[in-house]
């Protein structure tokens, strides 16, 4: 699976947009970027996923660069709940067997 | 609802004693995992299955054992050969194809005293 490198933490006020930025350069066509995010003491939540197009949710929006190498996960209006830490994950899971590799991710803090 | 269920929430064992975590899902999904989290760390693959009674070691397996005789249940023993076994413990299924990811459950945090 392809590596990728996330921002150790970041801030973001209530009420705008988090952007997370995600760089995954060693990307094979056949990957997939998929976002997780961890509030403290849970399991892990799926948010979104993407392969080349730009995805949309009612979590969140995905933005994926057009070389493929990085991408962005976007939570339009952040909210105090979504204070988590947030995996970029890339994978095969679209055409082969999905075991995922989750790093230390983002630490996303929303404050008042 | 579907989902996947661990259980305990918590548990407390002494050293030298094997200790075994639940792992049910009802979501019939194919492939469950186990994951380990240390603090302030990502998480760390300890096994996974694809099928019913066949697993693979994760990348770090070494002091664990899994068994999959049911398509819902995945249970982990960590052994007494797991130097550090102090830890949250997460199970996950997914499809076995297809890009729509994975379930976890809510956890297990072990304590070994």
């Amino acid at each position: 699976d392809a590596k990728t490198t996330q921002p150790t933490s970041m801030d973001c006020a209530e009420g705008r947009a988090a952007n997370l930025p995600c760089n995954h350069s060693t990307i094979s066509g056949n990957e997939y970027v998929y976002w997780y995010r961890q509030i403290h003491s849970q399991g892990p939540q799926y948010i979104i996923h993407g392969l080349k197009n730009n995805e949309t949710n009612e979590m969140a929006s995905l933005i994926i660069t057009e070389d493929r190498k990085s991408s962005t996960l976007i939570l339009p209006h952040a909210t105090l709940r979504d204070t988590a830490v947030y995996y970029c994950i890339v994978n095969a899971g679209g055409t082969s067997y999905g075991k995922l590799t989750f790093g230390q991710g983002t630490i996303l803090t929303v404050h008042p | 609802d579907g989902g996947i269920t661990q259980s305990p929430k918590y548990l407390f064992r002494k050293e030298g004693q094997n200790v075994t975590l639940s792992c049910e899902q009802n979501l019939n999904h194919d492939a469950m995992y186990w994951y380990r989290q240390d603090p302030g760390q990502g998480l760390r693959l300890i096994y996974y299955s694809q099928i019913v009674n066949d697993f693979q070691k994760g990348d770090i397996a070494e002091g664990y054992s899994v068994s999959r005789e049911k398509k819902e249940s995945f249970p982990l023993t960590v052994t007494s050969a797991q130097k550090n076994p102090t830890a949250f413990y997460l199970c996950a299924s997914s499809i076995q194809k297809g890009a729509y990811g994975y379930t976890f459950g809510s956890g297990t945090r072990l304590t070994v005293v």
